[in-house]
Parts: C-alpha cells; structure tokens; sequence
C-alpha cells in the first residue's frame, strides 16, 4: 500500500545550521505532498506542499521539491533557529483519495 | 477566520465508558477529516465526511466508534466501551471540496484508565 518512511530522529543542530529532513514515498500515479509541522503542545500546521512532480514547495525559509525520479520529497532550511525545534511530518495524498498518509515524524532540536 | 476547534482538548476516562468529541471546522469548509495520533506516530485517517455525508471509513474506525456530521458543519466522534487503546490524540482537520490543504485543528487527548 502508499506509504511514506521519513528519517528517524531526533535530529539536533546547532542555531544556524543546515537543516536535510528525508523522506521517501511509495504511491502509484501522481500523489500530492506535504510537509506539516507540530510544535509543542500545538495542532499540525502545514509548513509546504507540491502538488505535481517537479515542484518547489516553500514558506519560513523551509523548502522541498517533488522528485518524482527518486520519489522523495526531502525538506531543507539554509540556517535553522531555536524557534525551528518542532517535529516535522511528511505525507502524502493519493492522486485520486482524500486522506492524508502520514510518515512518523522527525524531531528537529535546535540550539543556541 | 477562527481555524479548526475541537472540545475538549484533554479527556480522562475509566475503561468501558463512552466519550464524545466535537469538532468544528472552518466555516466555509465543507469536506471535515478525523485521524488518530499515538505516541510517536505520524497521524491515521479514521473517516471524512463531506458536508452531512460521510464518504469513507477506514479499517481503524471499529464498530464502537461512530462520527456524524448532522447540518454539516460541526462534527461529533463517538467512542463506545472504551478501551486502554483507544488512549491517543484524536485530531479534527478541514477543507474545501476543490483544495488539497487539510487544516488541522489542536486535537482532543484521551486517557482511558
């Protein structure tokens, strides 16, 4: 079945490094991706998406693009801050369903 | 624009009684999500309704699990003789019909001991 594998955690930097999240997909067709967020004690927020292959999803200085040839969806910040230290989700919708399919998450922990 | 809000958000219940959550989505949204969120996990679709009707029911939604959505707007999940594993965080997520975006709303934590 679709399924998404992330890579696990925790992730820990230093205020200002560069920030790789991986995640890798199995779906047929065209599905949509995501990245959603979920900082302490809050709901998930989305963060980006990219609906067709070859897509640049982007906000708050977080990227990825929708590699349909290596079906990854890989997330990526040039200078991470303490503010960044969230747990990050990937997922993806089928081209035609309505769930949403969830990786299990990476935690990204920032220092000063 | 209030966002997605559901109540409670935190639920302590003793094994074999019955909860219920409500959710309300964003007011122009007409399609309402329900997913399940256990420790550590990423979340697991249980059901969706668009407006009144609800079109799919995954595997995980057991027959003691039961959702509405009766005008199509705010939506009820109801969990009858509950069990230790149903302790989880129960997330409510909204959209329009034509968008892919699902918005999320804080989540109800139940705590069944």
């Amino acid at each position: 079945g679709d399924s998404v594998t992330q890579m696990e955690g925790p992730v820990t930097l230093s205020e200002e490094a560069f920030l790789t999240i991986n995640c890798t997909y199995t779906a047929t067709g065209y599905p949509s991706l995501f990245w959603y967020v979920q900082y302490p004690g809050e709901g998930l927020q989305l963060l980006l998406k990219a609906t067709k292959a070859d897509d640049k999803g982007s906000n708050k200085g977080f990227e990825a693009t929708y590699r349909k040839e290596t079906t990854s969806f890989h997330l990526e910040k040039g200078s991470v801050q303490v503010s960044d230290s969230a747990v990050y989700f990937c997922a993806l919708r089928r081209q035609a369903g309505t769930a949403l399919i969830f990786g299990k998450g990476t935690t990204l922990s920032v220092s000063s | 624009d209030t966002g997605v809000s559901q109540n409670p958000r935190h639920k302590i219940t003793k094994r074999g009684q019955n909860v219920t959550f409500r959710c309300d989505p964003i007011s122009e949204h007409n399609r309402l999500y329900w997913y399940r969120q256990t420790l550590g996990q990423g979340p697991e679709f249980l059901t969706y309704f668009q407006n009144e009707a609800q079109l799919e029911k995954s595997r995980l939604l057991s027959d003691r699990f039961s959702a509405e959505r009766p005008k199509g707007s705010f939506s009820t999940l109801e969990i009858q003789r509950t069990e230790q594993g149903d302790s989880a965080m129960y997330l409510c997520a909204s959209s329009l019909r034509t968008s892919v975006e699902q918005y999320f709303g804080p989540g109800t934590r139940l705590t069944v001991t």
